[in-house]
């Protein structure tokens, strides 16, 4: 399997500041077939499923605002929220869809510093 | 407007069956443009994916599963299923079902919908 492995594990920004999420996988997951990376990017919040932010490493999905941005290629990956708001306080997950089983890492929490 | 709904019980007992419905609703599954998923997650823990059906019945499974688990569909009504053999308290987890993106010929990719989750305990 594909080991996800997501760091921090917790962060605590200042509002209208940057956070910076890294996630690593075990073997790259840059699809030949496609020439895209196959990671995806979730937002969780207490209660509540988990929302599709970010897929193909850099894509926003619909409705997502652009405070929210996605990169890196390979093994390595970043979340970066450009502007922290108090409604982006959730865990972040990413997820790789390179190869079966689909994976995701343990989640990094973020938090208002 | 996308809405899967999970029901199911909340309690199943150790060496049971844990079985749970997920009905889908403004996506048709016969349309065969997605997958349809199930995720768990233990409290405080991460994402675990379970499978994915199609709609012709076609199955992948996490292997870690693979000799417990049965993901079946009904396009008449437009829901799928799940069932866990064998539990134990090791499977109490929020369970999810998702639509999973199809990229062709085959190839899963990432999830756009969720339910909101149940609560599956396993407990005598």
């Amino acid at each position: 399997d594909i080991v996800m492995t997501q760091s921090p594990d917790s962060l605590a920004v200042s509002l209208g500041e940057r956070a910076t999420i890294n996630c690593k996988s075990s073997q790259t997951i840059l699809s030949t077939s496609f020439n895209k990376n196959c990671l995806a990017w979730y937002q969780q919040k207490p209660g509540q499923p988990p929302r599709l932010l970010i897929y193909w490493a850099s894509t926003r999905a619909s409705g997502v605002p652009d405070r929210f941005s996605g990169g890196g290629s390979g093994t390595d990956f970043t979340l970066t929220i450009s502007s922290l708001q108090a409604e982006d306080v959730a865990v972040y997950s990413c997820q790789q869809y390179h190869t079966s089983p689909l994976t995701f890492g343990g989640g990094t929490k973020v938090e208002i510093k | 407007q996308v809405h899967l709904q999970e029901s199911g019980p909340g309690l199943v007992k150790p060496s049971q069956t844990l079985s749970l419905t997920c009905n889908v609703s403004g996506s048709s599954i016969s349309s065969g443009s997605h997958y349809w998923s199930w995720v768990r997650q233990p409290a405080g823990k991460g994402l675990e994916w379970i499978g994915r059906i199609y709609a012709s019945g076609s199955i992948n499974y996490n292997p870690s599963f693979k000799s417990r688990i049965i993901i079946s569909v009904d396009t008449s009504k437009n829901q799928f299923s799940l069932k866990l053999t064998s539990v134990a308290a090791a499977d109490t987890a929020v369970y999810y079902c998702a639509r999973l993106q199809l990229q062709l010929p085959r190839t899963e990719c990432h999830f756009d919908y969720w339910g909101q989750g149940i609560l599956v305990t396993v407990s005598s």
